[in-house]
């Protein structure tokens, strides 16, 4: 098993370019989540999923939107980047299982994806 | 939304000494789950230790244990014996345990632990 995978590891953007992250999962989990991480911020959630053809904004959505066509994928875009969009991407997916929540829901990461807008 | 705080930015810590991090959240519900992530150099997120708000039993796993202080709204986590392979940034976070926010973790801002040999 891959768990998360996030592509590409790492991007360059200049200012106003457009661009995809993917986070793939093979774990058949039915939430995902894309955070963002800063220096002194800690993780801050952008956007997440709760099923196949789901989405909704979390804390940081400004600038950014996702889709999430298939379960195993969950893509997050910058239609315009702006250097304040420098950070490092995690991707993130989790399960539920029924009633009993005090198994499920245990978060498994991506390696993250680091982007620096010029 | 629900607020982490960890307070202390830096530790450092003597390997095989003990050190213990601090966390408080701000909540007002009763159910909830609390975390602690541990991320390395390499970024990797991997999660150290949880603890279910109903349980009265603090959580334990191997060197790694916590204090949880619910009406003090206070999570902390002890690394016993510490290693030198426990130096990272650690995460704690919060976690509702209704679904408003897809069972997303609410995190603090990190502390960063220094251990020397």
């Amino acid at each position: 098993n891959a768990g998360v995978t996030q592509t590409p590891k790492f991007r360059v953007l200049k200012t106003g370019q457009s661009m995809t992250l993917l986070c793939a999962q093979d774990m058949n989990h039915e939430y995902m989540y894309w955070y963002r991480q800063d220096p002194g911020m800690g993780l801050r959630l952008i956007h997440y999923s709760v099923g196949e053809g789901t989405t909704a904004k979390g804390e940081v959505p400004d600038g950014y939107n996702v889709s999430r066509l298939k379960k195993q994928n969950f893509l997050l875009g910058l239609e315009s980047a702006a250097p304040s969009q420098t950070s490092v991407y995690f991707c993130a997916s989790s399960y539920w299982e029924g009633t009993d929540y005090s198994g499920a829901n245990v978060l498994t990461f991506g390696a993250g994806s680091r982007l620096t807008v010029l | 939304a629900q607020t982490v705080t960890q307070s202390q930015p830096e530790m450092s810590v003597q390997e095989a000494e003990t050190v213990t991090l601090s966390c408080t959240y701000d909540t007002s519900e009763s159910d909830y789950y609390l975390f602690w992530y541990k991320q390395p150099p390499s970024r990797q997120m991997i999660l150290v230790i949880r603890q279910e708000a109903y349980k009265q039993q603090n959580a334990t796993e191997n060197r790694f244990s916590v204090n949880f202080q619910k009406a003090a709204k206070s999570f902390s986590l002890k690394i016993s014996d510490s290693q030198l392979g426990d130096a990272a940034m650690y995460f704690c976070a919060y976690r509702s345990a209704n679904s408003n926010s897809g069972y997303a973790l609410n995190f603090g801002k990190g502390t960063s632990l220094l251990v020397t040999p």
